[in-house]
């Protein structure tokens, strides 16, 4: 079945410094693949869709500029959070599909601590 | 605009316990429907789906049926084990144009604690 590997797993940095997460797609082609975040018990909200070769399309109230996404190929996907804050803390996924009518498959999440 | 709306939990059951949890949709066209499951301190995993109306989704004892007169996707299992114990999503998908085609909307999650 389709996989999305996710890394890291977690993260701890410290405030003012960059983090970059890798999603990707080890047994299929992801032209598009999704950044969700999840806050402590709360849902998932997306945050962009990254888009194979193109700008991703970010949600609104996401920080184009923050959250920085490149999707390089069509099985990676990475979001970098630039200059950390303490509020950036939370925890990432990924996700993608090869088909939408098949699900979609998440990564194993990355936590964030902004210390 | 579409949306998904969940049972709030906490969600406290004994084991072999008859659980239901509740998620209505609201969305235009014909969405797919999923319940995903997230485990303590795992990513989350997708549990089952049903893609049109009348469709049911069963997976690990877990069903759940399509109803498009209700805009109803519950969850359902007959008898719950303590390894059940988890956050439960009810999202939907479907093609509601531009650049988020076939992003997923998620419920705010439903934990289920399931004790011996």
């Amino acid at each position: 079945g389709a996989v999305v590997s996710q890394h890291p797993s977690w993260v701890i940095c410290k405030s003012g410094t960059s983090v970059k997460i890798e999603c990707r797609s080890l047994d299929f082609q992801a032209t598009t693949m999704f950044w969700y975040r999840q806050f402590p018990k709360q849902s998932l909200m997306l945050m962009a869709t990254s888009n194979e070769g193109s700008k991703a399309t970010y949600e609104q109230g996401v920080e184009k500029d923050k959250f920085l996404i490149n999707h390089a190929s069509l099985t990676l996907s990475t979001l970098t959070v630039t200059s950390a804050h303490p509020e950036d803390s939370s925890f990432y996924i990924c996700s993608a599909t090869p088909r939408v009518i098949s699900g979609y498959t998440f990564g194993s999440g990355t936590r964030l601590t902004v210390v | 605009g579409n949306s998904v709306t969940q049972m709030e939990g906490p969600v406290t059951l004994s084991e072999e316990a008859f659980l239901t949890i509740n998620c209505t949709y609201t969305a235009t066209g014909y969405p797919s429907l999923f319940w995903y499951v997230q485990y303590p301190g795992e990513g989350l995993q997708l549990l089952l789906k049903a893609t049109k109306a009348d469709d049911k989704g069963s997976n690990k004892g877990f069903e759940a049926t399509y109803r498009k007169e209700t805009t109803s996707f519950h969850l359902e299992k007959g008898s719950v084990q303590v390894s059940d114990s988890a956050v439960y999503f009810c999202a939907l998908s479907g093609r509601f144009g531009g650049g988020s085609q076939g992003n997923l909307i998620f419920g705010k999650g439903t934990k289920l604690s399931v004790k011996p």
